[in-house]
């Protein structure tokens, strides 16, 4: 069964660089997101992504954060200048068109640590 | 913008015995509920959803109620097993292909 896949599973970085998270989601799917989860605390919704544009993002989902599709497989989010409060688990998602499209399938997650 | 209140955040249960978790959300015009199952540092992994034309969905041990005019919805899990043991999130969604708001999580432990 086809799967979302990310890499790198973990991160590390120190505060003020930049980071690339990367995705690939399932091939036939049209519509991506990026979520996070801090440790011990709920999904939040970053940002939605649809036909090359953002479509919705939340508040977090600031100057600081970008998002691309640089080819037909691939779906990134970049953080320009992390801080300490941007560690969490960065989840990609995908979901399909037409019947059963509300269904958002989740990657294994990347853990980004920030010192 | 939504809201989604879960409960309880923890719950715990002998082995057989059946588990309840309840969410109540704020907009309404959310339509789409899907209730995820998250097993410790693995992704949450979709295991029932729920659309607001129907009032229940049903699959082998897990069922999922709404209640549109009071914008709550349930996940009923029976026969519960060990490997049941997770954190459930509920989540809602006002349009398809749109974010998803999720609950805060309840933490499932099934005692053997």
């Amino acid at each position: 069964e086809p799967e979302v896949t990310q890499t790198p599973s973990h991160q590390v970085t120190q505060m003020g660089q930049e980071v690339i998270l990367r995705c690939v989601p399932i091939s036939n799917h049209l519509y991506f997101y990026w979520y996070r989860q801090i440790l011990g605390q709920k999904v939040e919704f970053l940002v939605s992504f649809y036909n090359n544009e953002i479509s919705e993002k939340s508040e977090i989902f600031d100057d600081q954060f970008s998002v691309e599709r640089p080819d037909g497989s691939n779906f990134t989010l970049k953080i320009r200048s992390t801080k300490l409060e941007d560690s969490a688990m960065y989840f990609c998602a995908s979901s399909g068109a037409g019947a059963g499209a509300n269904e958002q399938f989740f990657g294994p997650g990347t853990r980004l640590t920030v010192l | 913008g939504e809201n989604v209140e879960q409960h309880p955040s923890t719950l715990s249960v002998q082995e057989g015995d059946s588990a309840v978790i309840k969410c109540t959300y704020s907009d309404s015009a959310s339509n789409y509920f899907p209730w995820y199952k998250q097993e410790l540092g693995k992704r949450p992994q979709l295991i029932i959803d729920i659309r607001s034309n129907v009032g229940e969905k049903k699959d082998q041990r897990i069922a999922v109620t709404l209640n549109k005019t009071a914008k709550h919805f349930s996940l009923h899990i029976t026969e519960t097993q060990p490997e049941d043991s997770a954190v459930y999130f509920c989540a809602a969604s006002n349009r398809g292909f749109q974010k998803l708001v999720f609950g805060t999580g309840t933490r499932l432990l099934v005692s053997p």
